[in-house]
Parts: structure tokens; C-alpha cells; sequence
């Protein structure tokens, strides 16, 4: 079954300490791109890769790293968590050209105490 | 502005239609999607119109663009409890790759 794959999909921790939530796509999709999702701001885009080794910036980057060694996989890192990265998480990825817009994750629930 | 807005809450009475509206930004965006949620899941395609198009219908989903006012519009017939769930409507700016996403119209249907 062609899908995005996110882990964990809860996860609390403490602030200050590091963790990363990992994505994955079986669907050889060039672009990968994660999200957080907050009431009121609708989705917001932390970083994006075009393909292996390239990625970009997004509307919300601060406080986040991201990696892309290999095309299914596109982890989310943050070095010291805070309690306003507590958030609802997609990862999403889309072929690099197309009609198609994204395949979604099921979200990563974070909360930072 | 540069945001893609849309309401944030819609009640409707099963059986009737819903409309749910979004205005977005760049009047040269290439091609405007239309998502679902539902509670606890991620963002599902329902779908999507190119800009040279004014309307798209597939079953009870009929997508209406005005490109002159930025206005994009999904029409759900006669709808159902299922289809409470918050939809959220995105633009492809263009020479973009990215999604820009409106802050989602929760749709609430009262059986």
C-alpha cells in the first residue's frame, strides 16, 4: 500500500531534550515536506526537500532540522525541544512534478512539559 | 495579504448542501486542492482544479474557481454525518513546489 509512514504518533518529552520523528515514503517520491499543525493557523511548513540531499527552509524553521540521505526517508529533529513546538506533525511527499498534490502522514502528536 | 483564508466553522443539517469558501493569494497559482480531516488522521485528497478551469464536479463534490476574485468554493451534496471533518483548501504558487494551506473550515453536520 502506497503511504507515508510516521513514527511515533504520541510522543511526550521534556524540554531540552532531544528526539526525532521519523518519516518514511514507499512511493519513490522525489519531494518530502513536514508541517505543523496548530488551531487557528492551519498548516504551516517547517522544512522541505526536493530530493536526496537537497533541502529548504520553510514558513516555520526555527528550533527544527531535518536530513534526506535517502529518497523514502525524511526525518524531523529537535535538538532541544520547547514547550511551542508542542504541535500536531505531517509529514507529506509528492512526486516532483504533476498534478498530484501531497500524500499525508497520520501526524505526529508532540507535546513538550 | 499572504495568507489563504478560510472560515473556520460551518454547521449544516444532513441532506442539505455545504459550501465551503477560500480565498487564496496569487492569482497565477497553477493548480488550487481541496483536503480532508478527519478527526485523529492525516490530510486525505479530495481534490483538486487547474487554474484554466472555472468548475469541477466529481459525484457529490463540485469545485467552483473565480480566478478575477481568488475565490475558490467546494459544494458537498447532500451531506452526510461522515463528512464532519475539517477541509482545508491550498494553493501551488507559481514556480512553487510547495502547498500553501488555508487555517481549515471545520464542517459540523447535525443529523
Amino acid at each position: 500500500e502506497a503511504q507515508v509512514t510516521q513514527n511515533p504518533r504520541y510522543l511526550i518529552t521534556v524540554t531540552g531534550k532531544k528526539l526525532t520523528v521519523t518519516c518514511s515514503q514507499n512511493m519513490n517520491h522525489e519531494y518530502m515536506s513536514w508541517y505543523r499543525q496548530d488551531p487557528g493557523l492551519g498548516l504551516r511548513q517547517i522544512y522541505y526537500s526536493m530530493n536526496v540531499e537537497v533541502t529548504d527552509k520553510g514558513d516555520v524553521p526555527e528550533g527544527y532540522k531535518v536530513s534526506r540521505k535517502e529518497k523514502r526517508n525524511f526525518p524531523l529533529i529537535l535538538e532541544s525541544p520547547s514547550p511551542n513546538q508542542t504541535s500536531l506533525y505531517f509529514c507529506a511527499s509528492s512526486p516532483q512534478t504533476g498534478t498530484y498534490g501531497y500524500t499525508f502522514g497520520s501526524g505526529t502528536r508532540l507535546t513538550v512539559v | 495579504g499572504e495568507d489563504v483564508e478560510q472560515s473556520l466553522f460551518l454547521s449544516v443539517r444532513e441532506g442539505d448542501s455545504s459550501v465551503i469558501n477560500c480565498t487564496y493569494t496569487d492569482s497565477s497559482s497553477t493548480y488550487l486542492y481541496w483536503y480532508k480531516q478527519e478527526p485523529g488522521a492525516g490530510l486525505q485528497l479530495l481534490t483538486y482544479i487547474f487554474s484554466n478551469m472555472d468548475m469541477k464536479q466529481d459525484q457529490r463534490l463540485t469545485v467552483l474557481l473565480n480566478k478575477k476574485d481568488k475565490h475558490l468554493s467546494l459544494r458537498i451534496a447532500d451531506t452526510q454525518t461522515g463528512d464532519s471533518a475539517i477541509y482545508f483548501c491550498a494553493e501551488r504558487r507559481t514556480g512553487a513546489n510547495n502547498l500553501f494551506f488555508g487555517t481549515g473550515t471545520r464542517l459540523t453536520v447535525i443529523p
